[in-house]
């Protein structure tokens, strides 16, 4: 099974930063399959990107996902107070399992 | 607005059975493939099953296989999960979950508030 590593675990930044996240997959994922996710704290998560780039609805701009194979990035342009939570990678689609990374928490710095 | 509304969960004993409800409204449920995902207390998030629109096609994860049933009520716009012989490692909050896509499971583009499920004597 495919296993997804997120890094760093713990991001520290400022609002109006860029944050970098990663997730690294240990098999070859299609772009099309590949999910990034929002959580914060007591709520249910909430769809960011999908097809590794495609921004959900809602989803801003500053939002910006990247990637293929076993390399994927989730790029957020100068950060806002809200945008401070935990972020999930996903695989997804036809072949289970469907994975989830262990989750970066973005804090405030 | 899409909404998906979980109800069921509680504290259970260890081999005890629960049955969650997800009442869906806002979009076309009978359309929809659905799926259920959990998170234990402070830790990361796990797929566990999935039903296709028609209920045709199902799925369970390794850890709920042959424990947990999926099934859904089109008519009543409503997904079951019926959970037995529940452990102390089921504890989690359950969430329901909209596919995004008719093709295959995931992503999940609405979720639910999520539901807790206890497991302790």
């Amino acid at each position: 099974d495919t296993v997804l590593r997120q890094s760093p675990g713990t991001l520290s930044l400022s609002p109006g930063e860029r944050a970098t996240l990663s997730c690294k997959t240990t098999q070859s994922v299609s772009g099309a399959f590949f999910a990034w996710y929002q959580q914060k704290p007591g709520q249910a998560p909430r769809l960011l990107i999908y097809g590794a780039s495609s921004r959900a609805t809602g989803t801003p701009d500053r939002f910006i996902g990247s990637g293929s194979g076993t390399d994927f990035t989730l790029t957020i342009d100068r950060l806002e107070p809200e945008d401070f939570a935990v972020y999930y990678c996903q695989q997804f689609g036809s072949s289970p399992p469907i994975a989830f990374g262990g989750g970066t928490k973005l804090e405030i710095k | 607005q899409v909404r998906l509304v979980e109800s069921g969960g509680g504290l259970v004993k260890p081999g005890g059975s629960l049955r969650l409800s997800c009442a869906a409204s806002g979009f076309s449920f009978s359309d929809s493939n659905m799926s259920w995902l959990r998170q234990a207390p402070g830790k990361g998030l796990e797929y566990i099953s999935y039903i296709s629109s028609g209920g045709g096609a199902i799925f369970y994860a390794d850890s709920v296989e042959g424990r947990f049933s999926i099934s859904r009520d089109n008519a009543k716009r409503t997904l079951y999960l019926q959970m037995n012989s529940l452990r102390a490692e089921d504890t989690a909050v359950y969430y329901c979950a909209k596919d995004l896509f008719s093709a295959a499971p995931g992503p999940f583009d609405y979720w639910g508030q999520g539901t807790l499920v206890t497991v302790s004597s």
